[in-house]
């Protein structure tokens, strides 16, 4: 059974600070990882997706990477702003079903 | 398109109601999926559509649920006898996949459920 743990749970940095984000998943067979930002009370809006044949995404001050063999994923965020305070949410899709599994997510706190 | 939009945002219901709930997808996603989240948890999968076909269901999705998704474009998703367990955010998700493809989800807002 597929498992996703993100580590850490919480993170609080001053801006600026450039961080980094994990995600790891158990089964290596994966279709594809794809990154969520949750603001309190809200739905999802994805970040970046990553195929399984591909090593990384990158969408502006975001770069997303992805280890399959070490079932492996980070979400490395730049120069980071108040604004992204949010919950991050990392999930994979095997290549067996087409439902997400998703991890308890990373909530970060950007103080200015 | 707007994206997937869910109605209600929030619903407080007496314990032992019914609800109902309403999520419109992407209208070239052929995929609809339905997902719970409670507090300090991500979202766990509920059940899911490809076109009006239900395709798979969660053990999670026990006999008081029900989904539906006539014609392949709408989706509701019944609650029958709530229970103070039951209070949740219901998130809706829709893709647009075929044969071994698979381009990502889109969620909706979702609909806060609220037993008292």
């Amino acid at each position: 059974k597929q498992e996703v743990t993100q580590i850490p749970a919480a993170l609080s940095v001053p801006e600026g600070e450039n961080l980094v984000l994990n995600c790891s998943f158990t089964d290596s067979a994966i279709y594809n990882l794809q990154w969520f930002r949750q603001d309190p009370g809200k739905g999802l809006t994805s970040l970046l997706l990553i195929q399984s044949s591909q090593r990384e995404q990158t969408s502006g001050r975001l770069n997303a990477s992805l280890d399959k063999s070490s079932g492996r994923s980070t979400l490395y965020i730049a120069a980071s702003q108040p604004g992204d305070s949010a919950t991050y949410l990392c999930a994979v899709i095997g290549q067996a079903g087409t439902a997400l599994i998703f991890g308890k997510g990373t909530t970060l706190s950007v103080s200015s | 398109d707007t994206g997937v939009s869910q109605d209600p945002r929030h619903k407080i219901t007496k314990r032992g109601q019914n609800v109902t709930f309403r999520c419109d997808p992407i209208s070239e996603h052929n995929r609809l999926y339905w997902y719970r989240q409670t507090l300090g948890q991500g979202p766990e999968f509920l059940t899911y559509f490809q076109n009006e076909a239900q395709l798979e269901k969660s053990r999670l999705l026990s006999d008081r649920f029900s989904a539906e998704r006539p014609k392949g474009s709408f989706s509701t998703l019944e609650i029958q006898r709530t229970e103070q367990g039951d209070s949740a955010m219901y998130l809706c998700a829709s893709s647009l996949g075929g044969t071994g493809a698979n381009y990502g989800y889109t969620f909706g807002s979702g609909t806060r459920l609220t037993i008292v």
